[in-house]
């Protein structure tokens, strides 16, 4: 597509329910990304993708916390059992592999998530 | 491993006044550095870009220079405007960082007033 398209946009759900969040990249972009974004903080790294691996899950902050990515291109994040502290917006991103011009990275929308 | 440290906010500027917001990071090998705005209500876009030392990105006003002896990024412009009130992200990507993630600084809000 255009843009990288996320969704839900806007998402409530109760404590302890699952949540998916879906993310479909721009066309042709191998490496995708979801990041975190609470109230007023910065940006965290939750998991990066190149095809459909994933070289870096370092940031997924609980075992609650699920990526998966098939055929390269969409992916859908996983929360279960959410919990109040889960309440952000989660941003996906994508690139090109990176060559010799940076790996500038496109966002989507992100996908607001307030847990009750 | 890599990081990325920038300057707290919020940073409150009269209109036509000059902006600095520092940003300075931690890496291996040869990242390429960004800097990304976020205005309200709007996604993350880029803003502009350097790819080796010495190179100066440059957009809308704003500049930054690849500063390797410093690990630095400062992003600047001569005469802010209102328009340009946004929340500021520093970042780097580097393809030594088991594959090619791109991490933030914690980001500047930046206030310009009328």
């Amino acid at each position: 597509g255009a843009g990288v398209s996320q969704s839900p946009s806007n998402k409530v759900t109760e404590k302890g329910k699952d949540v998916e969040l879906r993310c479909d990249p721009i066309s042709g972009h191998t490496a995708l990304y979801w990041y975190r974004q609470s109230l007023g903080q910065g940006l965290e790294f939750l998991i990066y993708f190149q095809g459909n691996s994933a070289p870096d899950k370092s940031g997924l902050p609980s075992d609650r916390f699920s990526a998966e990515r098939t055929g390269g291109s969409v992916s859908t994040l996983t929360i279960q059992r959410t919990q109040q502290e889960d309440s952000a917006v989660y941003l996906c991103a994508s690139s090109q592999t990176p060559g010799q011009t940076g790996n500038t990275i496109y966002f989507g929308e992100g996908s607001w998530l307030t847990v009750v | 491993g890599n990081s990325v440290t920038q300057m707290e906010g919020p940073v409150t500027l009269s209109e036509e006044a000059f902006l600095t917001i520092n940003c300075t990071y931690t890496a291996t090998g040869y990242p390429s550095l960004f800097w990304y705005v976020q205005y309200p209500g709007e996604g993350l876009q880029l803003l502009l870009k350097a790819t080796k030392a010495d190179d100066k990105g440059s957009n809308k006003g704003f500049e930054a220079t690849y500063r390797k002896e410093t690990t630095s990024f400062h992003l600047e412009k001569g005469s802010v405007q209102v328009s340009d009130s946004a929340v500021y992200f520093c970042a780097l990507s580097s393809p030594y960082t088991g594959g090619f993630k791109t991490i933030f600084g914690a980001g500047t809000r930046l206030f310009v007033k009328a």
